[in-house]
């Protein structure tokens, strides 16, 4: 069971950028998936989830309205297009696993993270 | 939207110590709610989940209390491997999963 995070990299303010989490070993259209990111020397801050079918999808409210979350089930994998970034989006950004696929009990897979670093 | 807390936000313990932090949430969450481990420049780890479930593979000093309001993670007789940072989550459904901001365990 494996989770892979792609695409971070160092932009300017106000650009865009997206990522990408490859997932293996499991039946990932059975799962929600979230990603979860983490400032320098910050705690654990929840970004986004979206349900194991793509219907429902929710947003922290500091990337509200920014930040769209998705899902690829035939590629098994889960997206995350961050526009408009700002400095304070600068992070570590996880994407994790559901433990369970009937409702939200924790996260139990994790992938390794990408860096995001908004800098002028 | 549900906001949790944690105290202590640090505490220094020594191996063999039985340590003990609290998660609250400013609303009920009934066992809505996960911990986790994180060691530096790891990703987390899950320990807990329906506030009081050891996740598979989770040493059995590890355990977790609480309904409601008020949570706990107790770690009966502290390793050396268990010095890391620990955060609650409340995972009440949707629409948010916040997580709480953390309690550092560090070697006294």
């Amino acid at each position: 069971v494996q989770l892979v995070e792609s695409g971070g990299r160092v932009v300017q303010p106000g650009t865009s950028l997206r990522l990408s989490c490859a997932a293996s070993g499991f039946r990932f259209n059975d799962y929600g998936m979230h990603w979860v990111r983490q400032a320098p020397g910050k705690g654990l801050e929840w970004v986004a989830v979206i349900l194991y079918d793509g219907t429902n999808r929710q947003y922290g409210d500091s990337v509200k309205g920014r930040f769209t979350i998705s899902r690829d089930n035939s590629k098994k994998q889960v997206f995350l297009q961050m526009n408009s970034l700002r400095v304070e989006d600068t992070a570590v950004y996880y994407c994790a696993k559901e433990l369970h696929s009937s409702y939200p009990t924790g996260l139990d897979v994790w992938g390794l993270g990408t860096t995001v670093t908004v800098s002028s | 939207d549900v906001q949790l807390t944690q105290s202590p936000s640090f505490l220094s313990a020594s191996v063999g110590d039985r340590v003990t932090i609290t998660c609250r949430a400013s609303q009920s969450i009934s066992t809505y709610l996960a911990w986790y481990q994180q060691k530096s420049g790891k990703a987390p780890k899950l320990l807990i989940y329906a506030a009081s479930t050891l996740e598979s593979g989770v040493p059995s000093r590890f355990s977790g209390g609480g309904s409601g309001r008020e949570f706990s993670l107790t770690i009966n007789g502290l390793q050396p491997e268990d010095f890391a940072t620990y955060y609650c989550q409340q995972v009440n459904s949707y629409p948010r999963f916040p997580f709480g901001p953390g309690t550092k365990v560090d070697i006294k």
